[in-house]
């Protein structure tokens, strides 16, 4: 079965620090991968996604992240954060041959201003 | 950790018939719970936001008598498609929020013949 490792719980950064946030899965097929964030009272909203093509995806608010396949990652990264950034990210991975999403358990991002 | 328990997994219907789909916090009480749908090479949709013991609340375009939405306690809530038709075959999934994280559910593929 497939399965999404996200592996820091909770990362705390100061303002313009840069950012990256990591993400394996385990799935040898084609896969799709997305990136969402969900900001403090607020619903879950698309960072962005790769189906195919370039590896490195950008993405809304600076962020981007770049498909490694040989290393079954799709780590989120960001230059440099602001505190508007602080929310809960999660990783999915979405496979066509059994049409299955799967969500990481999260990550919970804090900028100090 | 905290666990989302959905149920089932995978279900292939008939047109005409009514699915029901479980979503359980299995060891903390979610007084907020979200349904979400998934179509092949989309990102994820939210249909609505459930609130133990009221009303669910649907996002823009999402039939409230097609998609009813039950959240009679704090670990339980139910997504059925009534009369379903080929076009809900979709990847259904919920997820289920304590006050500091957002937790998913396996998820559930729904196939209508």
């Amino acid at each position: 079965a497939q399965s999404v490792s996200q592996h820091n719980h909770h990362v705390i950064l100061s303002e313009a620090a840069s950012l990256e946030l990591g993400c394996n899965y385990s799935y040898g097929g084609t896969v799709n991968l997305f990136w969402y964030v969900q900001y403090p009272g607020q619903h879950l909203q698309l960072l962005l996604k790769y189906f195919s093509g370039d590896p490195l995806v950008k993405g809304i608010k600076g962020f981007e992240a770049e498909f490694i396949k040989s290393k079954f990652s799709f780590n989120l990264r960001k230059p440099s954060v602001q505190w508007s950034d602080t929310a809960e990210y999660f990783c999915a991975v979405y496979t066509g041959a059994n049409s299955k999403l799967t969500f990481g358990k999260g990550i919970t991002l804090s900028v100090r201003p | 950790g905290a666990v989302v328990s959905q149920h089932p997994s995978w279900v292939i219907c008939k047109s005409g018939t009514s699915v029901k789909i479980e979503c359980r916090s299995l060891d903390f009480q979610a007084t907020t719970m979200f349904w979400y749908r998934q179509f092949p090479k989309q990102s994820l949709m939210l249909m609505a936001t459930s609130n133990e013991g009221s009303k669910a609340t649907y996002e823009q375009g999402v039939e409230k008598d097609k998609f009813l939405i039950n959240h009679a306690s704090l670990t339980l809530s139910t997504l059925t498609v009534t009369s379903a038709h080929p076009e809900d075959s979709s990847f259904y999934i919920c997820s289920a929020r304590t006050r500091e994280k957002l937790f998913f559910g396996s998820g559930t593929q729904l196939s209508v013949l």
